[in-house]
């Protein structure tokens, strides 16, 4: 029978362009935000985090924006690049060691 | 550092078999976690240990998933007898503390036919 997996959301943009993911969390007590990147074949790889005293976070070409009001995340990637193609997750921690992992979004860069 | 290490990479066994797949976290960290993941229900999290004591088990699926950590630097999930379903990717990951991310092995590929 045919079968039935997660429906990742898929981002396509263009080299150069920049890229904006997305996420929800569920947990208002969550104080601790992560963003990961998986490559196909590899375990997921940390990119980013944010606290929840903060609302924005920098590092090389990736922002990181935590609207805590709205439990909304965001991941942007400056001037995309082929190998920024990759699955992304969002993740919170609600102050304990478990983290919680989102769905997923998948991101393709098209040369 | 090496980061995290897991073996075997890929494993395929018949049904009613016995794996034991192996984790070797960061040296430091003191936290580590099992995940399973597939297309079906993404990543999941089966059990982590704090300073080499279980802590949340609540995801193992069955009592045939047991895992350990018998010391700081060695972690084993171990299924018996294994089914089909349990084809995955099993990864392991291990964390220096409560507010820091994870470091995630390659994980193993584990094929149950």
């Amino acid at each position: 029978g045919e079968s039935v997996g997660l429906h990742l959301p898929t981002l396509s943009v263009q080299e150069g362009d920049n890229s904006i993911i997305n996420c929800a969390y569920s947990n208002s007590a969550s104080d601790y935000f992560i963003w990961y990147k998986q490559e196909s074949g590899k375990g997921p790889q940390f990119i980013i985090d944010i606290r929840s005293n903060m609302d924005k976070r920098q590092g090389q070409r990736v922002t990181v924006l935590l609207n805590k009001t709205v439990k909304h995340l965001s991941l942007q990637i400056a001037a995309t690049q082929p190998g920024d193609s990759a699955v992304y997750f969002c993740a919170e921690k609600p102050g304990s060691f478990k983290t919680i992992f989102g769905a997923g979004t998948r991101l393709f860069v098209k040369a | 550092d090496a980061g995290v290490i897991q073996s075997p990479r890929h494993e395929v066994t018949e049904m009613g078999q016995e794996v034991t797949l192996r984790c070797k976290p960061i040296s430091g960290h003191n936290s580590l976690f099992w995940y399973r993941q597939t297309m079906m229900r993404g990543l999941e999290l089966l059990i982590y240990f704090n300073n080499n004591v279980p802590i949340d088990d609540s995801g193992m699926p069955e009592d045939r998933f047991s895992a350990k950590m018998p010391n700081a630097s060695f972690s084993t999930l171990k299924i018996q007898p294994s089914e089909p379903r349990d084809s995955a990717v099993y990864f392991c990951a291990s964390s220096s503390g409560q507010d820091y991310g994870y470091t995630f092995g390659s994980g193993t590929r584990l094929t149950v036919v």
